[in-house]
């Protein structure tokens, strides 16, 4: 079965970087876009970023554009958010989450990771 | 960008009444919409899309309507597992990828 699992979250400074990662298995990873969805603390979802099968296509939300980069290693079965410049508001817990239909990014997402938390704060 | 609006941001029910939650958006996105549901501490889970579709595993309970700009979820009897928060979101025109604020289902 599908299983995606991020690590890479804690505690972070205002103005430093971190890395997410998201193992996935149980599916043909280099076969599906995948993205970045957040949740700020007692907030709702925000879809952060998305890449494509191939890495080929990136889109990201205004609220991180230039400052985060999602990337993913298809020889790894990993996906990945670089956070820089990271402010107070991006504290949440990020989920990364699966498109459903081969190569194509716009549908639904079908299946979540538990998520990782991410704190930003001195 | 599409805004997706819920209503009402919490709805009390009684287990074993009906619940009805509307997820408007500020233009047309066919049917392109889907519906999650979220408990404490969990990730969300995928219970609706194209506008009616169960996902698998989805309980005959859950059922959605709607098209264009207008949308429904509605729990025919709640159960006491069903008390959650519900998003919607649309695919239709992205990016973004754009959700509601959500709607608390609460125990009456």
């Amino acid at each position: 079965q599908v299983q995606l699992v991020e690590s890479g979250g804690g505690v972070v400074q205002p103005g430093r970087s971190l890395r997410l990662s998201c193992a996935a298995a149980g599916f043909s990873f280099s076969s599906y876009g995948m993205h970045w969805v957040r949740q700020a603390p007692g907030k709702g979802l925000e879809w952060v970023a998305v890449i494509s099968h191939d890495g080929s296509n990136e889109y990201y939300a205004d609220s991180v554009k230039g400052r985060f980069t999602i990337s993913r290693d298809n020889s790894k079965n990993t996906l990945y958010l670089q956070m820089n410049s990271l402010r107070a508001e991006d504290t949440a817990v990020y989920y990364c989450a699966k498109t459903t239909v081969l190569r194509f990014l716009g549908d639904y997402f079908a299946y979540w990771g538990q998520g990782t938390l991410v704190t930003v704060s001195s | 960008e599409i805004v997706m609006t819920q209503s009402p941001a919490t709805l009390s029910v009684s287990p074993g009444e009906r619940a009805t939650l509307s997820c408007r958006a500020s233009q047309s996105i066919t049917t392109n919409l889907a519906w999650y549901q979220q408990k404490p501490g969990q990730a969300p889970r995928l219970l609706i899309y194209a506008a009616s579709t169960r996902a698998t595993g989805v309980p005959a309970r859950f059922s959605g309507s709607g098209s264009g700009t207008e949308f429904t979820l509605t729990i025919s009897s709640l159960q006491s597992e069903d008390f959650a928060v519900y998003y919607c979101q649309q695919y239709n025109n992205w990016p973004p990828w754009t959700f509601g604020q959500g709607t608390k289902v609460e125990i009456k």
